[in-house]
């Protein structure tokens, strides 16, 4: 089963240190998404790629978080100078995107701690 | 501004014990509506599209249902391995807006 993988599925980090997440995608999927969850919270959208393409980001991604996806396959996303209140669990999703379906896919998360 | 609300945020149910999660919407255009459950600790688990009023779908002891304004999730006969929460989510764009979720517990 090739479903979508994250990695590290945890990390601890310091404030101020940056971190960085990977997301693998399922293989023949074009749209790449990030969302963050919180406890007790649904996942709130974060960005989204269309191959290589980043086609929309949210109010909620400040300049201390990007993301990339080269050549369209895998994804990142790093935090510059971690926050407490960027603890959360970061989620990416994987969908045809199109005609070719709106389902949305998701991986097991990074859970993303800051002391 | 899009907005999807769940209710009730928890329900304890006995094993046998049928029920119904309800999701209300507000958007702008509604393309579909999704269900999915998650687990402690997990990612959502993708459940079932809904894309138009009157549509219906199944799968085991799960039901949901959509009308112009809101979906609903029908458990019947739930076993305690169905406890998990229970996420709404609509899709207006290119994008997923989803609700808090019902947590579920099923009793045995």
């Amino acid at each position: 089963d090739t479903g979508v993988s994250q990695d590290p599925r945890h990390k601890i980090t310091k404030r101020g240190q940056n971190v960085t997440f990977r997301c693998d995608p399922i293989s023949e999927h074009n749209r790449l998404y990030w969302y963050r969850q919180t406890l007790g919270q649904g996942p709130e959208f974060l960005t989204y790629f269309q191959n290589e393409a980043q086609l929309e980001k949210s109010r909620l991604l400040s300049d201390r978080f990007s993301a990339e996806r080269p050549k369209g396959s895998f994804s990142t996303l790093e935090i510059q100078r971690t926050e407490q209140g960027d603890s959360a669990m970061y989620l990416c999703a994987s969908s045809l995107g199109g005609t070719g379906g709106a389902e949305q896919y998701f991986g097991p998360g990074t859970r993303l701690t800051v002391t | 501004e899009d907005q999807v609300t769940q209710s009730p945020e928890a329900l304890r149910l006995q094993e046998g014990e049928s029920s119904s999660l309800n999701c209300s919407y507000t958007v702008s255009g509604l393309r579909g509506l999704f269900w999915y459950r998650q687990d402690p600790g997990k990612g959502p688990e993708f459940l079932f599209t809904l894309y138009s009023a009157g549509e219906e779908k199944e799968k085991e002891r799960l039901k949901a249902t959509l009308t112009k304004k809101e979906s609903f999730l029908h458990i019947t006969a739930p076993k305690p391995e169905d406890s998990a929460t229970y996420l709404c989510a609509v899709y207006p764009d290119d994008k997923i807006i989803f609700g808090k979720g019902t947590r579920l517990h099923i009793l045995p």
